[in-house]
């Protein structure tokens, strides 16, 4: 069965800093892995997706991530966070014969000015 | 376009109550999802339609869960004889189907936050 980790619970980090969020996967056949934000009162909203091809991906609002086969891995990166990055993030997974999506518990990433 | 739309936004019931959740997807999209999130949570895996077919259903899911899209268009979500453990936020996602990667590419609404007293 599939199943996302997301090991960090809570990050705190300042305005115009870097932001890295963890994501792990287990999943059987090829996985395709999402990345989705959580503003309170909001619903998620797709980041950025990995199908195939270049392991690095980029997505909405200057985040990337990269996809690692061999540390099972697809990490969320920012290089300078804006306070309206405050919200909860999500790491997901499906695949090519399932679509529906299996998430992490998610981060809640919090910028203080 | 206008997006993933979620009613009621909110909804308060007392225990053994029944209520209903209506989703309205993407005027495009013919698979419609839905997912149950608790607090501290992702989301979790309900049930799916592909257009009035209701194609897979989460152990989740139990005897007292209904959904339904009798049309292919809206979709609704049942839960008879509601308990404390129902509580949550109840998402509804949607996406196209086709012989694309776009098929993996599901849009939440709002969702309907459940409070069972």
């Amino acid at each position: 069965a599939q199943s996302v980790t997301q090991p960090d619970i809570h990050i705190t980090v300042s305005e115009g800093a870097s932001l890295e969020l963890r994501c792990n996967y287990s999943y059987g056949a090829t996985p395709y892995l999402f990345w989705y934000v959580q503003s309170p009162g909001q619903g998620l909203q797709l980041l950025l997706k990995y199908f195939s091809g270049d392991t690095l991906v980029k997505g909405i609002n200057g985040f990337e991530a990269e996809f690692n086969k061999s540390q099972t891995s697809f990490h969320l990166r920012k290089p300078s966070v804006h306070i309206s990055d405050t919200a909860e993030y999500f790491c997901a997974v499906s695949g090519s014969n399932d679509y529906k999506l299996s998430f992490g518990a998610g981060t809640t990433v919090t910028v203080r000015a | 376009d206008t997006g993933v739309s979620q009613n009621p936004r909110h909804k308060i019931t007392k225990r053994g109550q029944n209520v209903t959740f209506r989703c309205d997807p993407i005027s495009e999209h013919n698979r419609l999802y839905w997912y149950r999130q608790t607090l501290g949570q992702g989301p979790e895996f309900l049930t799916y339609f592909q257009n009035e077919a209701q194609l897979e259903k989460s152990r989740l899911l139990s005897d007292r869960f209904s959904a339904e899209r009798p049309k292919g268009s809206f979709s609704t979500l049942e839960i008879q004889r509601t308990e404390q453990g129902d509580s949550a936020m109840y998402l509804c996602a949607s996406s196209s189907f086709g012989q694309t990667q776009l098929s993996y590419e599901q849009y939440f609404g709002p969702g309907t936050r459940l409070t069972v007293t």
